[in-house]
């Protein structure tokens, strides 16, 4: 079946620090990639998508890449704040022939940024 | 405008006690989702609505989760008899169309099983 794997956490870096955080899909149609985030208290916020193959998803400086070839959605921002401390979720939604348009989600990465 | 809504935020229960947990979705949205999110883990799809109308609930765990939208807006996720591994993070999300892929969440409702 689907499936996102991302890498395990935690991952702290210091403020202004460049940020990666990997992940990889497994589908087997076209499936529309997500990035969640999901902060201290709150509930999951979409941070950004993209539906086909090479689409850049952006959004508050964060990017990723739909890369159908490595099978890959990887998360980046050139300089991360403290404010971006939070836990972020790959994920894939891919309905194939069916209704259902559920998303399937990788486990998590937790992100704690340092002053 | 306002967003998915969910109550209560938090529930204990002692276990073989019913709960029921409520979502509010968008208003004017066509599409319900129901996830359940383990500690420390991403959530996992439990039922789909569109409209009235329960789609899939291949997702649900056993016979003692049921889940319905009567009126095709609110919906109630029921859980019977509960048990201690029923303990977790119960997330609701809407969307406007089924063939929209942008899901809205709500805030969750934190079940605690003792």
């Amino acid at each position: 079946g689907d499936s996102v794997t991302q890498m395990e956490g935690p991952v702290t870096l210091s403020e202004e620090a460049f940020l990666t955080i990997n992940c990889t899909y497994t589908a087997t149609g076209y499936p529309s990639l997500f990035w969640y985030v999901q902060y201290p208290g709150e509930g999951l916020q979409l941070l950004l998508k993209a539906t086909k193959a090479d689409d850049k998803g952006s959004n508050k400086g964060f990017e990723a890449t739909y890369r159908k070839e490595t099978t890959s959605f990887h998360l980046e921002k050139g300089s991360v704040q403290v404010s971006d401390s939070a836990v972020y979720f790959c994920a894939l939604s891919d309905r194939g022939g069916g209704a259902t348009n559920k998303l399937i989600f990788g486990t998590g990465t937790l992100l704690a940024v340092q002053p | 405008g306002a967003g998915v809504s969910q109550s209560p935020r938090y529930k204990v229960a002692k276990r073989g006690q019913d709960v029921a947990l409520r979502c509010d979705p968008i208003s004017g949205h066509v599409s319900l989702f129901w996830y359940q999110q383990a500690l420390g883990q991403g959530p996992e799809f439990l039922t789909y609505f569109q409209n009235e109308a329960q789609l899939d609930k291949s997702g649900l765990p056993s016979d003692r989760f049921f889940a319905e939208r009567p009126e095709g807006s609110v919906s109630t996720l029921k859980i019977q008899r509960t048990q201690q591994e029923d303990s977790a993070v119960y997330l609701c999300a809407s969307s406007l169309a089924s063939s929209t892929d942008t899901q809205y969440f709500g805030p969750g409702t934190r079940l605690t099983v003792l």
